[in-house]
């Protein structure tokens, strides 16, 4: 597609529960983010993946986040044993040239 | 490691001109982006600096200073649409990865 896509939109999940993010960057581009933004704050780094390269992990705030990029494309983040402070939208970017485009989100709560 | 600040807050006037700042200290500077977030929406790409100067671009015009650690993006002729949160976020060279500021929240008002 055009853009980047993300799914689903929006995410409601019991608390403790896992949950499954995807992400579908723009064709061709190699760096993919993932950035968490709660209500009315700023963009919080989770990780970044650049081509074949190892991604950078140094964003995520625990062991239960992890994320993959199958093929240098499709990237999924995944939560594991929810929390309610999980609650967030998710933004994933992919840039060309460093210009990031990004996604609509998936909104998350976790009641 | 990178460490941006801007204001959190700004409140301007319809048809006025507002500046907003933005500071920076990082390892491996790769150019300066400002980007567009409106409430309950995705960040919008707005400019990229990569040298010393002024960017204009219709409306909006951005600036950087290397040597400085400083940037800001001027906003002319305000419209009540301009009422979002500027996020300033800086390149780095080690994969052009994006770290953001906390974003600055600008009200338009009548």
């Amino acid at each position: 597609g055009a853009g980047v896509s993300q799914s689903p939109s929006n995410k409601v999940t019991e608390k403790g529960k896992d949950v499954e993010l995807r992400c579908d960057p723009i064709s061709g581009h190699t760096a993919l983010y993932w950035y968490r933004q709660s209500l009315g704050q700023g963009l919080e780094f989770l990780i970044y993946f650049q081509g074949n390269s190892a991604p950078d992990k140094s964003g995520l705030p625990s062991d239960r986040f992890s994320a993959e990029r199958t093929g240098g494309s499709v990237s999924t983040l995944t939560i594991q044993r929810t929390q309610q402070e999980d609650s967030a939208v998710y933004l994933c970017a992919s840039s060309a040239l460093g210009i990031g485009t990004f996604g609509s989100g998936t909104r998350l709560t976790v009641v | 490691g990178q460490n941006i600040d801007q204001p959190t807050e700004m409140t301007a006037t319809e048809g006025a001109i507002v500046q907003i700042n933005c500071t920076y200290q990082t390892s491996g500077f790769n150019g300066l982006f400002w980007y567009q977030q409106h409430a309950g929406e995705a960040p919008t790409f707005l400019s990229y600096n990569v040298l010393d100067g002024l960017e204009e671009k219709g409306r909006f015009s951005s600036f950087l200073s290397r040597s400085k650690g400083y940037s800001y993006l001027l906003l002319k002729e305000l419209q009540m649409k301009d009422s979002a949160s500027y996020l300033c976020a800086v390149g780095n060279n080690a994969g052009n990865m994006l770290t953001f500021g906390g974003g600055t929240r600008l009200m338009v008002k009548p």
